[in-house]
């Protein structure tokens, strides 16, 4: 029973580039999340999904950021026009319906890095 | 607005010892509380969760305990080794679909 999956585990991006962060949950869990984790930060939510439903957007930044939970295929994180400020490690958990219950299950994560 | 605090910040320690590592949240209506490990570079892998009706659970040499009513958890290692150097984390279900974590504690166990 492979655990989140989460790719790439390093991306680089230059400036104005646009940045796609993957996530496939644990099988049988429906509800993704998005947490980001700046330098030298603690971990801050960002996103919640379930299939084809942004629940709680409360955390993403206005502007370039969007996620999606298709009905088929990963949980995208999509990043355009990346900045400096960008940089950072993205992780995903999921969890079934029951939510943090039984407690989350996280990814390895992201590490973007914009040059 | 939930805010977790964990102290202290860091902490180093000759191997053998046993230590207590603290975590404080603001407001005491949470769900769980559940500890992680952060190893440098990698990503977060749960020790213990405490569900909202439990005061302490135990994995091993870890042991946690939860005071809703004030708002406190410790994360007691019993017998440290290098093995453990790693970030602790701490964080709390405000509901159960979101979590606030602390900005843990980074513990260097010297052999």
């Amino acid at each position: 029973n492979a655990g989140v999956m989460q790719n790439p585990r390093h991306l680089v991006r230059r400036r104005g580039q646009e940045a796609r962060l993957r996530c496939s949950p644990m099988k049988g869990h429906s509800h993704v999340y998005w947490y980001r984790q700046l330098p030298e930060e603690g971990l801050k939510f960002m996103v919640y999904l379930q299939k084809e439903n942004i629940i709680d957007e409360s955390g993403m930044p206005k502007e370039r950021f969007s996620a999606e939970f298709p009905k088929e295929g990963p949980s995208i994180l999509r990043i355009q026009q990346v900045v400096r400020g960008d940089s950072a490690a993205y992780f995903c958990a999921s969890s079934p319906p029951d939510g943090g219950y039984y407690g989350y299950t996280f990814g390895s994560g992201t590490r973007l890095t914009v040059v | 607005k939930q805010e977790v605090t964990q102290i202290p910040a860091a902490l180093s320690v000759p191997e053998g010892e046993n230590l207590v590592l603290n975590c404080s949240f603001t407001d005491s209506a949470i769900y769980n509380l559940q500890w992680f490990r952060q190893d440098p570079g990698k990503g977060l892998t749960s020790l213990l969760l405490i569900q909202s009706s439990q005061r302490e659970q135990t994995s091993g040499r870890l042991n946690a305990s939860l005071d809703k009513s004030s708002g406190r958890s410790t994360l007691y290692i019993a017998a440290s080794q290098p093995g453990d150097s790693a970030t602790y984390l701490c964080a709390v279900y405000t509901g159960f679909q979101k979590l606030v974590f602390g900005t843990g504690t980074r513990l260097l166990v010297s052999p």
